[in-house]
Formats: structure tokens, C-alpha cells, sequence
């Protein structure tokens, strides 16, 4: 079946640091993939998406690029914030429709002054 | 703009008993979700309905059913209640016409079975 699997946390930085978060995925066909971020005590809020091959997804600084060769949408941003600590998700959906998403383990993100 | 609502957002019960929780989703979306969040844990999918018809079925427990109704909001039974049934219980909505797979989510329901 579908899954994903994104890097283990916590992941800790400093204020404007890089940040890269791994996301590889495995599915038949082509999912469309998505990050979602779940601050303390809240729901998931849709980060970015992409729904093809070579598409670059782009929010708020964070941007992913959907590579099929390498089963790989990593997250990344240039210069980090406090206010950008939270958990991030990598999530796929195989067919879009009203199919389920498949959740990767989640990366807990910690942002230091 | 306006989002997914879940209610009650707080839920207590004890074993073996009953719960209903409701979902309402973002106006024109006719597609809702379940998923189970347990401590710690990603978001495990349930269920999901379009146009009142159970459309995808993920790791739903026999002791659990849903519905949507003619407004398209839905509710979630869950009978016989286990203490790992605690968990956060999100619902999301998307319109499926358009729907490349985007689900928005509501703020959940936290349910304590004790």
C-alpha cells in the first residue's frame, strides 16, 4: 500500500537558520503530495501542495518540489522563524477524489531565538 | 473565510459508553473525512463520505460508524468505548468536483474515554 516516511524529530535550529525536512513516499500511480502543519493544541492546516511531476509547491517561505524520480517533496526554507515551530506532515492522496490521505510520522520542528 | 467545524471539542466518557461527534464542513464542500490523531501519532484515515455515500474506507473499528446527511454534515458514532479510543478525532471537507486531493481540516474533537 501507500506510504510515507519523513525524518525523525525533534528537529532543533536556530532563528534564520536553513531548514530542510525529508519526505520520500511510495504509491502506484500519481498521488498528488502535500505538507501540513499542526501547531501546539490545533488542527492540520494545508502547508503547500503539488499534484504532478516537477511541480513546486510554495507558502508562507516554504517551498517542496514533487520528484518522481526520486519519490522524494522535501520541505525547505531559507531563513526560519520561532513562530515556525510546529509539527509538519508530508501526506500523500492517490487519486485525489474522496480518497484518504496517507500521513508520514510527522516531524516536530523547534525554532530557537 | 469559513472552516471546518467540529463539535463538541471536548469530549469525556467512560468505557463502553457512547459518543457522537459532528462535523460541519466549509460551505459548497460536499466530501467530509474522519481520521484518529492518538498521542504523538499522524493522523490515521477512517472514512469518508461523498454525497451522503460511504466513498473510501480506511482503519475504521467495527464499533464505529458515520453518516452525512442531506447538508452534508456528518456524524461519527462510536459505541462500546475503549480507552484507546482517546484521541483527537479530526474531520476535513474538500469540494470534489476541482479536488486534486486538498482536505481542510477542522480544529478536532478531543475525546477521553476513562
Amino acid at each position: 500500500g501507500d506510504s510515507v516516511t519523513q525524518m525523525e524529530g525533534p528537529v532543533t535550529l536556530s532563528e534564520e537558520a536553513f531548514l530542510t525536512i525529508n519526505c520520500t513516499y511510495t504509491a502506484t500511480g500519481y498521488p498528488s503530495l502535500f505538507w501540513y502543519v499542526q501547531y501546539p493544541g490545533e488542527g492540520l492546516q494545508l502547508l503547500l501542495k503539488a499534484t504532478k511531476a516537477d511541480d513546486k509547491g510554495s507558502n508562507k517561505g516554504f517551498e517542496a518540489t514533487y520528484r518522481k524520480e526520486t519519490t522524494s517533496f522535501h520541505l525547505e526554507k531559507g531563513s526560519v522563524q520561532v513562530s515556525d515551530s510546529a509539527v509538519y506532515f508530508c501526506a500523500l492522496s492517490p487519486g485525489g477524489g474522496a480518497d484518504g490521505l496517507t500521513f508520514g510520522k510527522g516531524t516536530h520542528l523547534i525554532i530557537q531565538p | 473565510a469559513a472552516g471546518v467545524i467540529q463539535s463538541p471539542r471536548h469530549l469525556i466518557k467512560e468505557k463502553r459508553e457512547t459518543a457522537t461527534l459532528k462535523c460541519y464542513p466549509i460551505p459548497r464542500h460536499d466530501t467530509v473525512y474522519w481520521y484518529q490523531q492518538g498521542p504523538g501519532q499522524d493522523p490515521q484515515f477512517l472514512i469518508s463520505f461523498y454525497e451522503k455515500m460511504q466513498s473510501d474506507k480506511g482503519s475504521i473499528p467495527d464499533r464505529f460508524s458515520a453518516q452525512q446527511f442531506s447538508d452534508y454534515h456528518s456524524e461519527l458514532n462510536m459505541s462500546s468505548l475503549e480507552l484507546g479510543d482517546s484521541a483527537l478525532y479530526f474531520c476535513a471537507s474538500s469540494f470534489r468536483l476541482f479536488n486534486l486531493g486538498e482536505q481542510y481540516f477542522g480544529p478536532g474533537t478531543r475525546l477521553t474515554v476513562t
